[in-house]
């Protein structure tokens, strides 16, 4: 139990274009789910969170107008990079909190790469 | 905010030994720490957690102590074996209704055959 997708795993884009991610819950209804980002050898950044139904709440520094957040159902949230540019070149991981509103449980994460 | 301070950053043993990643925390109001294995190029990987109402919880080859005390918790594995080798990350919560982690910066473990 308590899996959880993203789709697409990698995604390479030109500067400029806007790129969707899809983070789903999928034996697990979720109310709450996080958008975290990573670069190679840190640790996982916060971006935002994301509430069913609501809007998300962003973390300090993350622009909400370039990472636009859609939590449209129990099971899927969306992340939106708009107007990529190389420097959104990351590892973006999702995560869904688990029924105790404890446990996060983790996706396998989207590398995105912006040329 | 809370702030999570983990050591080391890089751990390598033997494989038959043991490894501990040891992390401190600073909102005393925090009640839940989980411990994540992370993967080259994957996802983390929940594998162990404890509440504040308990000081230590097992599971087979991994444990976790904490003292609520002194604001730290730390993880213990027995018996390593080469695929313990990965990234882990310590987190506690943010008390709040969000139920927010912060993470700690990471401890690459090798465990060499």
């Amino acid at each position: 139990g308590a899996v959880v997708s993203q789709h697409p795993s990698w995604v390479i884009c030109k500067s400029g274009t806007s790129v969707k991610i899809e983070c789903r819950s999928l034996d697990f209804q979720a109310t709450t789910m996080f958008w975290y980002r990573q670069f190679p050898k840190q640790s996982l950044m916060l971006m935002a969170t994301s509430n069913e139904g609501s809007k998300a709440t962003y973390e300090q520094g993350v622009e909400k107008d370039k990472f636009l957040i859609n939590h449209a159902s129990l099971t899927l949230s969306t992340l939106t990079v708009t107007s990529a540019h190389p420097e959104d070149s990351s590892f973006y991981i999702c995560s869904a909190l688990g029924q105790s509103s404890y446990e996060q449980y983790f996706g396998p994460g989207t590398r995105l790469t912006v040329t | 905010g809370e702030n999570v301070e983990q050591h080391p950053s890089t751990l390598s043993v033997q494989e038959g030994d043991s490894a501990v990643i040891k992390c401190t925390y600073s909102d005393s109001a925090s009640n839940y720490f989980p411990w994540y294995k992370q993967e080259l190029g994957k996802g983390p990987q929940l594998i162990i957690d404890i509440r504040s109402n308990v000081g230590e919880k097992k599971d087979q080859r991994i444990a976790v102590t904490l003292n609520k005390t002194a604001k730290h918790f730390s993880l213990h594995i027995t018996e390593t074996q080469p695929e313990d080798s990965a990234v882990y990350f310590c987190a506690a919560n943010s008390f709040g209704s969000a139920r927010q982690l912060t993470f700690g910066s990471g401890t690459q473990l090798t465990v060499l055959p």
